[in-house]
This record gives C-alpha cells, sequence and structure tokens, in this order.
C-alpha cells in the first residue's frame, strides 16, 4: 500500500527550510528518500530503520518515528540544487518491495 | 560501489515490436531485482519482484505475458515489453537490493521506451 506524501508541493528561497511528511497504514521496516531530477533516475538519500531513528547529512536530515509509522525529511537552508521530486519509499517487516509515494515537488527560487 | 546500470538508455519502436531492457549489478550481487515503471510527472510504480532462478512476482495489473522477466544471473534481469503499443511508453527503472536483510535499493539509471 502506497505512502502518503505531504505536501504535493512547495516553493522555496534559497536559505529556507521545508519539511516533507510520509506516513504509512502499514507497519514499517525502513523508510526511504530519494530525490529525482526531471528526467533522471531517483537517487538514494538515505535510509532509516526500524527502532526510531534519525539521521542526517549535511543540511538534509530525517526522522522515523516506527509507533506512528510515520517519517519525515528535513531541509534546511535550502539551495537551488535541492529543487526536484522527493520520493519516500517505504519497507514493510517480511522483504517487501520498496513501494513509493507519490511524490513532493521541491522547487528552490533565487 | 553498489552501481546499477541499464541498457540501453532509451530506445524508440514501432507498435507490435518487442523490446529487451538489461539491467546489470556492476559490482555486487544482488539476489533480488525490482522493476518500476514511471509516467511522466507521477511516482515509481512496481511492476515486478525478480529472484534469481526463479519467476518473477508481478503486481497487481501487470500483464505477465506482456512483461517478461528474467533473472538469469545474481548480475542480470532482463524486461521484455512484448507487442508494445503507445500505452506502454514510459521510463522503465530497475533496482537491485543487496540482500534478503538488507533493505537499501539501488537504482538503475532508467530506460525511456517510446513507442510509435
Amino acid at each position: 500500500q502506497q505512502p502518503v506524501q505531504s505536501p504535493q508541493a512547495v516553493i522555496l528561497r534559497e536559505g529556507e527550510d521545508a519539511v516533507i511528511n510520509c506516513s504509512s497504514s502499514k507497519a514499517l521496516y525502513s523508510v526511504h528518500w530519494y530525490r529525482q531530477k526531471h528526467g533522471e533516475a531517483p537517487v538514494f538519500l538515505m535510509i532509516l530503520l526500524k527502532g526510531g531513528e534519525q539521521k542526517g547529512h549535511d543540511k538534509i536530515s530525517a526522522s522515523f518515528n516506527e509507533k506512528k509509522q510515520q517519517s519525515s525529511l528535513y531541509l534546511t537552508a535550502s539551495q537551488l540544487s535541492y529543487s526536484g521530486t522527493y520520493f519516500c519509499g517505504t519497507v514493510s517487516p517480511g522483504n517487501t518491495p520498496l513501494v513509493f509515494g507519490k511524490g513532493t515537488r521541491l522547487s528552490v527560487i533565487a | 560501489g553498489a552501481v546499477v546500470s541499464q541498457h540501453p538508455s532509451w530506445v524508440i519502436c514501432k507498435s507490435g515490436t518487442s523490446v529487451k531492457i538489461e539491467c546489470r549489478s556492476l559490482d555486487f550481487q544482488a539476489t533480488t531485482m525490482f522493476w518500476y515503471r514511471q509516467f511522466p510527472k507521477q511516482s515509481l510504480m512496481l511492476m515486478a519482484t525478480s529472484n534469481e532462478g526463479s519467476k518473477a512476482t508481478y503486481e497487481q495489473g501487470v500483464e505477465k505475458d506482456k512483461f517478461l522477466i528474467n533473472h538469469a544471473s545474481l548480475t542480470l534481469s532482463t524486461l521484455t515489453v512484448t507487442s508494445a503499443h503507445p500505452e506502454d511508453s514510459s521510463f522503465y527503472i530497475c533496482s537491485a537490493r543487496l540482500g534478503v536483510n538488507l533493505y537499501e535499493q539501488y537504482f538503475g539509471p532508467g530506460t525511456r521506451l517510446t513507442v510509435t
């Protein structure tokens, strides 16, 4: 079952922050975040495993609340290069395939 | 590490012909490979899961006789679109998983199929 992402789209000015949310109605083993630029394949950002954790890389971080079956991606001090569509993907226990949400289109403008 | 390649990058074919897309894991053995399809401005939709040496598992609504998947080795999976029609035009992306208990998936660069 497809996870639900919000918002569907967001426009930021350079330097502003954004939060993208991902929630699932199913128990989750892991949450994966990807960014996709137009015409390209998705690029892996990070994976969060059950047990509830937070991760970060540079100015992009994420959290995973296993009990609530939710994850959030945090982009701080956004840069023009952050523009793209962000997808969360979820994996449920049992080596199930990665299922993607519908995506959040992020546009960063100067 | 964990590089996945796809070939071809793009292909244009006539309606009614068949097209084969290859997906290779270059520096690791992939026990499981996945095929996704993405239409413009939409999300990636899982088509099928393939495990080396066994039949692929197709998602609901995906015609297994139309989209033939072969996972002949731990580094190669192929998707053949048979009797292609214009509505099959899409971006096809494969991904590979390192192991049964390793849930990271690495994606190939995708193949853009246009059926005229």
